[in-house]
């Protein structure tokens, strides 16, 4: 079993559109995260979740949302896309704190 | 503020050659947490090791070795005989209080035959 997965594992669409990434665990972790590697492989936390709070870094865009239906499941939806927002998004998941993360394999959006 | 500076880019070795991939990080906490992440070609990224600041103990795991020097604040990654299976982008990551993570920019080893 796939400990974090993601969909869609590519996804290209137009600017200005919305459009959301999923990301579920089976780790049962408590805490949940997104990240945006660019094109230069720069690794940047977006946001970090658990059932209690939800951190985001100030650069992030709020175009940009997470939403938690459950534990297990944190997505990512993106309104009006732009072309920089054009990355690989990882999910990852850990039980909180300093604890290893184990990432998804990744989507990769491209905004044409 | 935080930083995680890995200043090498991009290193290449002939395999068995040994390398080591620096790290150095900025940081007022007296609690901190150091991490290492593999990321070979296939995208996804891989846990390779954990160090908290209070433990300055090397470690040694197969042909990885981590040197942790409070002093220099640096956290560098050794692997010995290296193969071509260690070709990757390796990220040094920094974790302060509040699920907050500092990734380096990586460096990418390329392990030539």
């Amino acid at each position: 079993d796939t400990a974090v997965s993601q969909t869609p594992k590519y996804l290209v669409t137009q600017m200005g559109n919305d459009k959301s990434i999923k990301c579920e665990q089976n780790l049962g972790h408590d805490t949940m995260y997104w990240y945006k590697q660019d094109s230069k492989k720069f690794l940047k936390i977006m946001f970090s979740y658990n059932n209690k709070e939800l951190i985001i870094n100030e650069t992030v865009p709020n175009r940009f949302s997470p939403k938690s239906p459950d534990k297990a499941h944190l997505n990512l939806h993106i309104n009006s896309l732009e072309l920089g927002d054009s990355a690989v998004y990882f999910c990852a998941s850990s039980q909180g704190g300093p604890n290893e993360q184990f990432f998804g394999p990744g989507t990769r959006l491209t905004v044409l | 503020a935080q930083k995680v500076t890995q200043a090498q880019t991009e290193i290449s070795v002939v395999e068995k050659e040994d390398v080591t991939l620096d790290c150095v990080y900025e940081t007022r906490d007296t609690t901190y947490y150091l991490f290492w992440y593999k990321q070979p070609p296939s995208g996804e990224l891989v846990f390779l090791i954990r160090r908290n600041s209070f433990d300055e103990q090397n470690e040694i795991s197969g042909r990885y070795s981590w040197n942790f020097q409070k002093s220099t604040s640096s956290f560098n990654f050794t692997i010995t005989a290296s193969q071509v299976v260690d070709s990757a982008v390796y990220f040094c990551a920094h974790y302060r209080a509040g699920n907050q993570f500092y990734f380096g920019t990586g460096t990418s080893l390329t392990v030539i035959p």
